[in-house]
This record gives C-alpha cells, structure tokens and sequence, in this order.
C-alpha cells in the first residue's frame, strides 16, 4: 500500500521554462493538497481538489500556477514561466474524505529555478 | 501575528530529556495536527486531534480549546527525535501552520 507519491523529488529550471510536479494520492484517497514551503518559511497552503474539480484555490496564485486532478493519473501542479522566486519545496497530501481525516503527505518536490 | 504560534523556535536537548512543544492559534479549528519533518524534507503526521489528549509510543499531544493551546510531549528523547515539528490549526479544507520548532536532541 504505498504512500502518496510525489514526483520529480527534485526539479531544476531556467527561468520562463515550466514546471510540472506530480502527485498520486494512497489508494482510495479522492481528496489531494498541494502545500509550498519558501526557503527558511512554514508550510503554506495552495490548492485543493478533489477527482476532476477544484475545490479551493485561494492559496494559489492567480497567475503561472495552475492545478488539476483529472479522473485517471496523478494530480498535476503547472507553473508556467517559472521565476526565482518560484524555487520552494512542493508538497501534496491526501486524504480518504473531507471531514477532517488525517492527512497522508508526500515527500515533496524541491524546485530550483536558476 | 500568525494564526498559528509555536514555541521554541528551536529547542536543543539531551538525550532521555522531556520535551514539550507548545502551539497557540487564534483560528476557529475542527482540529488540530501535529507534523514532523525530517531533516531530508519528508512530512508525517504525528496526529490529529480536536480535544483531550492522544499518545502514540513516546509522544502525547493535548488540545485545550477553550484556550486554543496545544502542547506535542516526548517522553525519553532520542537523537532520532531531531526534526522540525510543525502545528498546524484546520477548519475542515482550511489548514494554517506555524513555523515549525526545529527540535535537536543530543546523545
């Protein structure tokens, strides 16, 4: 039963070049977070989706960043034309339902934007 | 201020010492979850509770609601014990987080 998987573990990219990161939530879990952690700075919440819809996004800037979690394969996170100030670790968690289950975390994606 | 306070900021220890991580929120919450990170990046949830107290082996968390404080206790710490320690405060979607006390527990 594996864990919430969470790909590439490390990205490196030029500046305006896109980043794509992945995220297959455990087995049966329908409900998927994406988290950013800056450099030297606390988790802070993105986006959350459930299969094929966006339920809150207020974490997410509205510009370059986008998110989805289609009906079959990994939820995807996009940032588009990616800035230094993109570079940050990226972490998706699921979980089984919404009503406050215990959160499964992946163990990130670390973005460097040279 | 941030919705989630935690103290220390870092916390150096010895090993068997008695550890306790405190956590303050200004949020209205559903529950409250107590994360580790380790020191190569990767995230556990340590537990997740909306009142009285959990233990897991060598760990015991306890909410207060009425005053919105939480504490994370390690009893006989360990050097494998050394993580950053985060609380975070959730309101059903809504999940806020403090900085994190970065706990080092010396042999």
């Amino acid at each position: 039963n594996a864990g919430v998987m969470q790909n590439p573990r490390h990205l490196v990219r030029r500046r305006g070049q896109e980043a794509r990161l992945r995220c297959s939530p455990m087995k049966g879990h329908s409900h998927v977070y994406w988290y950013r952690q800056l450099p030297e700075e606390g988790l802070k919440f993105m986006v959350y989706l459930q299969k094929e819809n966006i339920i809150d996004e207020s974490g997410m800037p509205k510009e370059r960043f986008s998110a989805e979690f289609p009906k079959e394969g990994p939820s995807i996170l996009r940032i588009q034309q990616v800035v230094r100030g993109d570079s940050a670790a990226y972490f998706c968690a699921s979980s089984p339902t919404a009503d406050n289950s215990p959160l499964h975390f992946g163990n990130g994606t670390r973005l460097t934007v040279t | 201020k941030n919705e989630v306070e935690q103290s220390p900021q870092n916390l150096t220890a010895q090993e068997g010492e008695f550890i306790t991580i405190n956590c303050s929120y200004s949020v209205g919450i559903s529950a409250l979850h107590w994360l580790q990170q380790h020191p190569g990046g990767g995230i556990v949830s340590l537990f997740m509770l909306s009142s009285g107290k959990k233990k897991h082996g060598r760990l015991i968390a306890t909410i207060n609601i009425q005053e919105k404080h939480s504490s994370l206790h390690i009893t006989a710490s360990h050097p494998r014990d050394s993580a950053v320690y985060i609380c975070a405060a959730s309101n059903n979607n809504d999940m806020r987080f403090g900085a994190g006390t970065r706990l080092t527990v010396k042999p």
